[in-house]
């Protein structure tokens, strides 16, 4: 079983609709938690991260169940320029596990 | 602020060669990370670093070495090149590992 875990889709969905993406942890002592935008081709970058009692930045919202040991990421009004993966972290003892990433693809 | 950047951006070798990607970050980061990324699949750590003279290894640290004799700069070093290590390298660096991770570029290396 991989560290971290994520649905990999492709999420294929059109503009303005509201996405969900769940991620599971297994290492109980991850201490801290993020998602991560990559573009074709590019590099990862931060998105957000994500705390114990949740966050919001505009559309975008993450949340923290440690209980579960899982981070979702919600996306509201979605836009065509949302199109991307997403990658979710999870970090313990100076490094980060990622998950493979899940494929969002938003239509007109 | 330059952030990371990384040397080279592309490279083609034939197995059993040798070569050394750079990685410079001017944010004075404490650590450091060398991951590879093969098609369709998420990041897999090869090395990091969390301070100047240390290195440590990851998930997939065969056929690799690094070294972080400066604190801006980590070197990820392939002794024998072989086609299974075709893949784009990325490197990061962050504060702590309570903080997000700052990418560079990535290199496209080839072994053919």
């Amino acid at each position: 079983r991989k560290e971290v875990e994520q649905d990999p889709g492709p999420f294929n969905v059109p503009e303005g609709a509201t996405v969900a993406f769940n991620c599971t942890y297994s290492n109980s002592a991850s201490q801290s938690f993020f998602w991560y935008r990559q573009d074709c081709r590019k590099e990862p970058k931060l998105l957000m991260s994500v705390y114990s009692s949740g966050n919001e930045d505009g559309r975008f919202t993450a949340q923290l169940n440690r209980a579960s040991q899982y981070i979702s990421l919600l996306i509201r009004d979605s836009k065509l320029s949302d199109s991307a993966t997403y990658l979710c972290a999870a970090g313990n003892a100076g490094k980060s596990t990622f998950g493979d990433g899940t494929t969002l693809t938003v239509k007109p | 602020n330059a952030g990371v950047t990384q040397t080279p951006k592309f490279r083609v070798l034939k197995t059993g060669q040798s070569m050394t990607l750079l990685c410079a970050q001017d944010m004075n980061h404490e650590y450091m990370y060398w991951y590879r990324q093969d098609p369709g699949m998420g990041l897999r750590l090869i090395h990091y670093s969390v301070g100047e003279g240390t290195t440590a290894k990851g998930e997939v640290p065969d056929g690799y070495n690094v070294s972080r004799l400066k604190k801006q700069n980590f070197l990820l070093g392939l002794e024998s090149a072989a086609p299974s290590q075709t893949s784009v390298y990325f490197c990061a660096s962050s504060y702590s590992i309570a903080y997000e991770q700052y990418f560079g570029p990535g290199t496209r290396l080839t072994v053919t």
